[in-house]
């Protein structure tokens, strides 16, 4: 069955530290696809990044960057230098191909808060 | 800022109103969603669109009436609608509706049912 667990509830900082948000996924597909949102309290759930499960190349942009481990079904993201514009519920997400396509059924996790403090 | 802009940002309503919440994409995307969002959790799918067809209902009550009037908008008719409705609805959209498809969310319309 697909799951995705974020364990981290809530994560608080103070600016400036460098944080990781921990995501781990589950999935009997090979073909599969991940996703890192951002949902600031206005409520917008933003666009962070996707990653291709045949593609396990890292990346790096700017202050954000995501370790995805197929070995142990992991895709981290980690904030550099944090700000207090970062502070929001970072949701991770898994897209089967399945059968036909999954149309839309992005499992989403339950989300971890962070809160980055001056 | 996002391309997918949802009207109104908060409607507040009474059980017996009729209200409808609109959304609107011009990214030529051809699937558009609605998710419902409670306090804390994450957000949940209720409709799929793809090519202004009706393609996934997710058990969604028919007080929730979805309707697609071109490939660019989208509405969501609400009627009788009870409080525990009340929720943040995000609309969302997709060059396709398959998965690999990067799903983009508007700002969500904050309803509350009073």
């Amino acid at each position: 069955a697909q799951k995705v667990t974020q364990a981290q509830t809530e994560i608080s900082v103070v600016e400036k530290e460098d944080v990781t948000l921990d995501c781990v996924y589950e999935t009997r597909d090979t073909t599969y696809y991940l996703f890192w949102y951002k949902q600031p309290p206005s409520g917008e759930l933003v666009f962070l990044i996707r990653r291709n499960s045949f593609d396990e190349q890292n990346e790096i942009s700017g202050r954000y960057s995501w370790n995805f481990q197929k070995s142990t079904s992991s895709f981290n993201f980690t904030i550099t230098a944090s700000q207090v514009v970062d502070s929001a519920v970072y949701f991770c997400a898994l897209s089967e191909a399945g059968y036909g396509g999954s149309q839309g059924n992005l499992i989403f996790g339950k989300g971890t808060k962070l809160s980055v403090k001056p | 800022d996002t391309e997918v802009t949802q009207t109104p940002k908060h409607l507040v309503m009474g059980m017996t109103n009729k209200k409808s919440l609109k959304c609107e994409q011009h990214m030529g995307h051809r699937a558009m969603y609605w998710y419902k969002q409670k306090a804390k959790k994450p957000p949940e799918l209720m409709f799929v669109y793809s090519y202004e067809k009706l393609s996934i209902n997710e058990s969604v009550p028919s007080r929730f009436s979805p309707e697609c009037p071109n490939s660019s908008l989208l509405n969501l008719h609400l009627h009788a609608l009870q409080p525990e409705d009340s929720a943040l609805y995000l609309c969302a959209s997709s060059l396709r509706a398959s998965s690999g498809n990067t799903i983009y969310f508007g700002e969500g319309s904050w309803l509350t049912v009073v």
